[in-house]
This record gives C-alpha cells, sequence and structure tokens, in this order.
C-alpha cells in the first residue's frame, strides 16, 4: 500500500496562474480531505468529501476548488493564485468519519506563490 | 477563534524523562480529540485519541488525559527518547463529520 500519494512535492507559481495539486490514495477509504499549512500555525481544513461525487467546505475553502469524480482520486484545483495561498497543502483520507478515527496524510506539496 | 490551543511552542526534555504536551479547546462540543506527530517534510501521523467520555487513554508510551471541566487536555510520553523529537499537535472534531480542528503544535526536542 502507497497510502496517499501527492504530487507535485514543490512548486513555484506566479501570481494569478492556476494549478492542480494531486491527491491519490489507495486505501478504499470513503473519506477524503485538504489542509493547508501556513508557517508557525496548525493544519486548517479546505475541502473535504464524504465519497465520490459529494464534497463540501472546510474552514478555509476561498480560492479553491475540489473535485471527487473517483473513490481513489481528490484534486484540489487552485484559480489566480494569490501570496496568501503560499502554504504546505496536506490531503488526508480516513475509512470512517467517526471522531476517534485517524486520518492517514500525504507528505505534502509545499507552494510558493511570488 | 482559535478553537483548539497549544500555548507552548516549544519543549525540551533529557531522553528518558517525561515529556507532557498541553492542549486548551473553548467549544465543549468537541467530542473527540487526537493527538498527531509530524516530522519535517512529511505529513502528520496519528498517535493516539481519546473520547470527551474518558478521562485517560494509554498507548504504550503514550498516555492522554483530559480534565473536560478545565477545557484541558495533555499527552504524557514516558520515557522519553530521542526519535520523539517532532512536532505535535492537538486536535478535536465534533460529531461524525471527520472535520478536525488542530491547534498551532508544540515542537518537542528529546536530548540524548
Amino acid at each position: 500500500n502507497a497510502g496517499v500519494t501527492q504530487t507535485p512535492k514543490f512548486r513555484i507559481l506566479k501570481i494569478g496562474q492556476s494549478m492542480t495539486l494531486q491527491c491519490t490514495q489507495d486505501m478504499n477509504h470513503n473519506y477524503m480531505y485538504w489542509y493547508r499549512q501556513d508557517p508557525g500555525m496548525g493544519l486548517k481544513l479546505i475541502y473535504y468529501s464524504v465519497g465520490a461525487g459529494i464534497t463540501d467546505k472546510g474552514e478555509v475553502p476561498n480560492g479553491y476548488n475540489v473535485s471527487r469524480s473517483t473513490t481513489e482520486d481528490f484534486p484540489l484545483r487552485l484559480e489566480l493564485a494569490a501570496p496568501s495561498q503560499t502554504s504546505v497543502y496536506f490531503c488526508a483520507s480516513s475509512y470512517s468519519a467517526r471522531g476517534g478515527h485517524e486520518q492517514y496524510f500525504g507528505p505534502g506539496t509545499r507552494l510558493t506563490v511570488t | 477563534d482559535q478553537q483548539v490551543k497549544q500555548n507552548s511552542p516549544s519543549l525540551s526534555v533529557q531522553e528518558g524523562r517525561i515529556s507532557i504536551l498541553n492542549c486548551d479547546y473553548t467549544n465543549s462540543m468537541f467530542d473527540y480529540f487526537l493527538w498527531y506527530k509530524k516530522y519535517p517534510a512529511e505529513g502528520p501521523t496519528f498517535l493516539i485519541s481519546i473520547s470527551s467520555i474518558k478521562d485517560k487513554n494509554e498507548d504504550g508510551r503514550f498516555t492522554v488525559f483530559l480534565n473536560k471541566s478545565a477545557k484541558h487536555l495533555s499527552l504524557h510520553i514516558v520515557p522519553s527518547q530521542p526519535g520523539d523529537s517532532a512536532v505535535y499537535f492537538c486536535a478535536a472534531t465534533v460529531g461524525n463529520t471527520g472535520k478536525l480542528i488542530f491547534g498551532q503544535g508544540t515542537t518537542l526536542q528529546v536530548k540524548p
């Protein structure tokens, strides 16, 4: 099992450019999440999905879009990148949404917008 | 509004001693609390969780204590090992949403 994989590992974007961060999991988890982590801060939820075709907003969704066409993939789209979107992005998945259930995280994508 | 707070950015302990990491929260509706550990350039990994109906949960060297009246939880690591050096995040969740609210993290350094 590869677990949760994310590509790319690093990316530099110019202001106004767009990109898609890829996330794939091979654990057949229904629940998937996108978080961002700013320096010295905790992770904040951007979007999440409870299954293919179903997505919903988290704490900080502005400037992002997601889709979930398959169980395995949960891409995050940045349109019109802004410096405030410079961050490390983590994708996660879980078998259940019940409170004590652990989420499995990918290694992250470090994005810089200049 | 920071609902989950870790007020100590860093902690340094000697190998073999106890490490105590603290976390405070404001939302009394949280029903599960989780601790995650993060090494540089890696994603967080789950350590241990506790339900709001319990006051203690133990897993090997790791024990989490919950004080609901004080809205405070702590993670105890005994004995601490150099491999425990990492950033530790406290997180909380409400209901069956899976949505985690994270604290800012505490960097633990365990000195040999």
